[in-house]
């Protein structure tokens, strides 16, 4: 099964300086891979994606993240942390291998801006 | 207009009842989704449904029954509640059922339950 690894449960970081959140993929074939956004009490929010392409991929609310085959990741990044970006970051891969196509998510990371 | 939307908000029940939680998206979609959040955050799918079909069974107890009336509605039945069925469940949609390009999910904003 295709599967995603979120190796930190919190990233801390100052209002103006970049973010990384970062993702490792596991899988077989062409990865498509997902960020997605929870704050809190909220559902999850589509933030951009990766198919095929252009290895940096832009998003919402001017994160991207990019996409490295040698090292199979796909890290978030931002050049400047806002406080409002301060939420539960989950990375996610489209697994075809079942009956039907699913998003598997990452464990989460979650995310502190402070001022 | 809420594009995906889930009631009730939040619920509250004893051991061993019986509840149900609806979802309804108005944008169009083929395919529906109910994903649990445990109390550590971690999501994982439970069913898929595609054009009221059954798509996506992933290892949940029977206790568990969705049903989908139409395209547009995806229900989850719950039987003789458990304290680990405390969490928050999430419905989704996508306009795309599988293995082509694959599009994005679009959420709820969750439904908390919580089994005392």
């Amino acid at each position: 099964a295709q599967s995603v690894a979120q190796p930190e449960d919190q990233v801390n970081v100052a209002e103006g300086n970049p973010l990384t959140v970062k993702c490792t993929y596991s899988v077989s074939g062409n990865p498509y891979l997902f960020w997605y956004v929870q704050y809190p009490n909220r559902g999850l929010q589509f933030l951009l994606k990766y198919i095929t392409g252009d290895n940096l991929v832009k998003g919402s609310y001017g994160f991207e993240a990019e996409f490295n085959k040698s090292q199979t990741s796909f890290h978030l990044k931002k050049p400047s942390a806002l406080v409002s970006d301060s939420a539960l970051y989950f990375c996610a891969v489209r697994d075809d291998t079942g009956t039907a196509s699913k998003l598997t998510f990452g464990t989460g990371t979650r995310l502190q801006v402070t001022l | 207009d809420t594009a995906v939307s889930q009631t009730p908000k939040y619920l509250v029940t004893q051991m061993g009842n019986d509840k149900s939680i609806k979802c309804e998206q108005n944008l169009g979609h083929d395919t529906m989704y109910w994903y649990k959040q445990d109390s550590k955050k971690f999501l994982k799918i439970m069913f898929s449904y595609n054009n009221k079909e059954l798509i996506i069974n992933e290892t949940v107890p029977n206790r568990f029954s969705p049903k989908s009336p139409d395209k547009a509605h995806l229900n989850l039945h719950i039987n003789s509640l458990e304290l680990g069925d405390s969490a928050v469940y999430f419905c989704a949609s996508s306009r795309n059922r599988g293995r082509g390009v694959p599009g994005e999910l679009f959420f709820g904003e969750g439904s908390r339950l919580t089994v005392l």
